[in-house]
């Protein structure tokens, strides 16, 4: 099982700065990785796939990268609406795994 | 717009037997893989199993052996047999449909208590 691990666990930013979230992979996973971000008593929500691709309607502040096993996610300038939990998920291989997420709060 | 709709969620005990749906709608129901990913309360997301538009299937090892996911086409239905039901799966579970790998459509979310 590969296992994906987030840090920080904690990300306190304030509004207008940039946020910067890690995620590793245990195993090389080339670039099949996709990024969620999860509100409270909200489904989450898909944000970036294949490592750097955006989905459809997420702004452009929201930004990924890397490849293997180390990626980046980043969010530019932090609107309030961004305060949420950030889920880097792998889908190169069975089980797919999730890391236990980077909350993003208000600094 | 793709929507998805859980039910069958609710309180049962330790050992017992479950069976949770999800409707689709808004898409080609049979193009789309579809899956089930759990949140226990106050946790992260946990993949539980999948099922491809060939109908292969996936579990997670915490359920393997005890949860059956199928898939009905001519309905638009994805279903997740749960048996031997025990405290730690307690979770909100999440319905999936998605065209290629990574999960761009989810359900609400139905929620599933194991306790006696």
């Amino acid at each position: 099982e590969i296992v994906m691990t987030h840090s920080p666990a904690t990300l306190p930013v304030s509004p207008g700065e940039r946020a910067t979230l890690s995620c590793r992979a245990s195993q090389r996973i080339n670039t099949n990785l996709a990024w969620y971000q999860q509100k409270p008593g909200q489904a989450p929500r898909l944000l970036i796939y294949g490592a750097s691709t955006r989905a459809t309607g997420v702004p452009a502040r929201f930004s990924g990268s890397g490849s293997g096993t180390e990626f980046t996610l980043t969010i530019s300038s932090l609107q309030s609406e961004d305060f949420a939990v950030y889920y880097c998920q792998q889908y190169y291989s069975w089980p797919r795994t999730f890391g236990h997420g980077t909350k993003v709060e208000v600094k | 717009e793709v929507q998805l709709l859980e039910s069958g969620g609710g309180l049962i005990q330790p050992g017992g037997s479950l069976r949770l749906s999800c409707a689709g709608s808004g898409f080609t129901f049979n193009t789309y893989a579809l899956g089930w990913v759990r949140q226990a309360p106050g946790k992260g997301l946990e993949w539980v199993s999948s099922i491809s538009r060939n109908a292969d299937t996936h579990y997670a090892d915490s359920v393997k052996g005890r949860f059956t996911i199928s898939r009905d086409n001519s309905k638009s239905t994805l279903s997740l047999q749960m048996d031997s039901l025990r405290v730690e799966d307690t979770a909100v579970y999440f319905c999936l449909a998605y065209p290629q790998y990574y999960y761009d459509n989810w359900g609400q979310g139905t929620l599933v208590t194991v306790s006696s």
